[in-house]
């Protein structure tokens, strides 16, 4: 049992590149999670799916964007790489919508993306 | 500023001994709950407590809430060094149509054998 898978695990990119993080859970959950993790700071949401076809904002998604391409796949795209974007990203999934708040969320082991 | 803060930021004891970890939140909450990150690893969820409860056991893990102080704490009794991880918490409230889940910046736990 997988869980959520994400790919790649590492990648270094230049400024201004672009690239596609890949997420997959295999436990038929409807929510699937976007989080980018700092240094001295706690996850934060960046975008976030209640269903298949239907994405929302979090607290930083400017610079990116998402796809939720099935009930598997949830994608998050850097359109033009800004240093500032050097983190650790984490893709989660939980049971239930956004508006159940009593199921934990499921987690990645996270991609870890350098810009130059 | 975050939601939740984990207090200390730092812990090192004895395999055997105690761990206390803390963590204190702003707004009002439906539950709380804590979560492990081994080093390289994603985050683990370790025991939800909602709002309307004071305390709850899972093993070795004991957590409380004081809503009235806003504040949660972790117990782990009887350390392993296997329980060497950062620990967070997370405090779930209703913001912008959802339920947030908001993490403060965790307490990074060292057991040494």
């Amino acid at each position: 049992n997988a869980g959520v898978t994400q790919t790649p695990k590492f990648q270094v990119l230049k400024t201004g590149q672009s690239m596609t993080l890949q997420c997959a859970q295999d436990m038929n959950h409807n929510s699937m999670y976007w989080y980018r993790q700092d240094p001295g700071m706690g996850l934060r949401l960046i975008y976030y799916s209640a269903s298949e076809g239907t994405t929302d904002k979090g607290e930083v998604p400017n610079g990116y964007n998402v796809s939720r391409l099935n009930k598997r796949e949830f994608s998050l795209r850097l359109e033009s790489a800004a240093p500032s974007q050097t983190s650790v990203y984490f893709c989660a999934s939980k049971w239930g919508g956004p508006i159940n708040s009593n199921q934990p969320q499921h987690f990645g082991d996270g991609t870890r993306l350098s810009i130059l | 500023s975050q939601q939740g803060e984990e207090d200390p930021q730092a812990l090192s004891i004895q395999e055997g001994e105690n761990a206390t970890m803390n963590c204190s939140y702003k707004t009002s909450i439906n539950n709380l709950q804590w979560y492990r990150q081994n080093s390289g690893r994603g985050l683990v969820h370790l025991i939800l407590i909602r709002s309307n409860e004071r305390e709850k056991h899972s093993g070795r893990l004991r957590v409380t809430l004081d809503t009235s102080k806003k504040s949660s704490s972790l117990l782990i009794t009887a350390s392993r060094a296997a329980d060497t991880a950062s620990y967070f918490c997370a405090t779930v409230l209703f913001s912008g149509g959802y339920n947030k889940l908001i993490f403060g910046a965790g307490t990074r736990l060292a057991v040494h054998p």
